[in-house]
């Protein structure tokens, strides 16, 4: 069983177009959390859910607008894609309050803007 | 503010030869730390993590890691290294109000035959 999955693992879109990202994990996890690798495999916090109330919000464009219908679901919205967008998005959850702050990815989906 | 330093970039090591990466946090209380590793076009695993007790930790495929407050270091080691090993490991501290993950840029692993 996957524990957190995103679909698509790979998309291809041009500038300027609206593009979502989804991501469900199925391990009983109340946190959520997008991260961003850029081309030097650096990964940044972008935003973290937790109970459907985003708790991060560090400085991401308002074009990227993350929404949570549920505890276990966290997609990503993407308006106006624009070149430096391009990267690697990784969807994380882990159970808040818990000792660990251990976080489990998903695979990733490889955003590409031409 | 955290921070996790990774100092090498690129590492190569022979196959069977042991390995360490290098890890330095700066965290003003006790840390939450983890490794964890991706291979190409694949997502992140979790190697390993220390929370608290023993300072050396056990993780997944034969690797351990060392916590040293003294040093403020977390280095990752194995002693004998496949080339399956090749990978990016990432270091990674964690325990702020947030629960969010800082981590260090990575240590990209080449092992030659």
């Amino acid at each position: 069983d996957t524990a957190v999955s995103q679909t698509p693992k790979y998309l291809v879109t041009q500038m300027g177009n609206d593009k979502s990202i989804k991501c469900e994990q199925n391990l009983g996890h109340d946190t959520m959390y997008w991260y961003k690798q850029d081309s030097k495999k650096f990964l940044k916090i972008m935003f973290s859910y937790n109970n459907k109330e985003l708790i991060i919000n560090e400085t991401v464009p308002n074009r990227f607008s993350p929404k949570s219908p549920d505890k276990a679901h966290l997609n990503l919205h993407i308006n106006s894609l624009e070149l430096g967008d391009s990267a690697v998005y990784f969807c994380a959850s882990s159970l808040r309050g818990s000792s660990s702050y251990e976080q489990y990815f998903g695979p990733g989906t490889r955003l590409t803007v031409t | 503010a955290q921070s996790v330093t990774q100092p090498d970039i690129h590492i190569t090591v022979s196959e069977g030869a042991s390995l360490e990466l290098r890890c330095n946090y700066s965290y003003g209380a006790t840390p939450y730390l983890f490794w964890y590793v991706q291979s190409p076009g694949q997502g992140l695993q979790l190697l390993l993590k220390y929370f608290s007790g023993d300072t050396l930790v056990q993780g997944i495929k034969g690797f351990e890691a060392e916590f040293k407050r003294s040093q403020s270091s977390f280095n990752l080691r194995k002693p004998s290294v496949h080339w399956s090993d090749a990978a990016e490991y990432f270091c990674a501290v964690g325990g702020g109000s947030q629960g969010n993950l800082i981590f260090g840029k990575g240590t990209k692993l080449s092992v030659k035959p």
